[in-house]
């Protein structure tokens, strides 16, 4: 079936620094989001992207649609304490409504 | 800000017994979905629900599950013979276009 890798899995960084991650499939997608999990909750939007190449922002995150439609990253510049969770990368095909999560990376952010 | 409401927030049962699980979803969405989350690991697939029918499903959504929007605002997950690999946190979804999908705050299932 379909899979979405992310890399990394986990990473911690000091506060204040840029974060990028990535999400990488062996398929094409024809949408991607972006969701932060923080423990016990459910996923939060973060971003959408709907057209290979697009660049979107949302304050201090921007992710982008991968050229190939096979990918999509994430960046968090300044990062801050709240910044930490775990982010997931989620595409969805054409023809289908479902959308298939990435494995997550977990960010943690030392004050 | 309007938002997908699940309850209950948690549910303990024994092996074998039937659980519901409840949503109600944002009240203009059109596109619903289950989607459950075992400890530790990512988010899965169950089953979208869309004009008063099951539009996919994954494998795990057996003939153990089944999905009913009863009276137009709820969207209710049913398990009909609970197993212990049912023990996972239950997210519902809902979207209005199919596009962006807005999540609830979880039902942590507990199958004993």
């Amino acid at each position: 079936g379909q899979q979405l890798n992310q890399s990394p899995q986990s990473m911690f960084i000091q506060e204040g620094e840029d974060v990028s991650m990535n999400c990488t499939s062996s398929s094409i997608f024809n949408t991607w989001l972006w969701y932060k999990q923080d423990p016990g909750e459910g996923p939060v939007l973060l971003i959408a992207l709907y057209k290979a190449g697009e660049l979107t922002s949302n304050g201090r995150l921007t992710a982008q649609f991968g050229i190939t439609r096979k990918d999509s990253f994430l960046n968090i510049s300044a990062s801050i304490p709240s910044d930490v969770g775990i982010y997931f990368c989620a595409g969805q095909d054409s023809g289908t409504y479902k959308y298939i999560f990435g494995t997550g990376t977990r960010l943690k952010v030392l004050a | 800000e309007p938002e997908v409401t699940q309850t209950p927030s948690h549910q303990v049962t024994q092996m074998g017994q039937e659980v519901i699980l409840r949503c109600v979803p944002i009240s203009n969405h059109l596109y619903f979905y289950w989607y459950r989350q075992i400890l530790g690991q990512k988010v899965e697939f169950l089953v979208s629900f869309y004009n008063n029918e099951i539009s996919e499903k994954s494998e795990i959504f057996d003939d153990q599950f089944s999905v009913e929007r009863p009276d137009g605002s709820n969207f209710t997950l049913k398990i009909r013979s609970t197993k212990l690999e049912d023990s996972a946190m239950y997210f519902c979804a809902s979207s209005e276009g199919a596009e962006k999908l807005f999540f609830g705050s979880g039902t942590q299932l507990s199958v004993l």
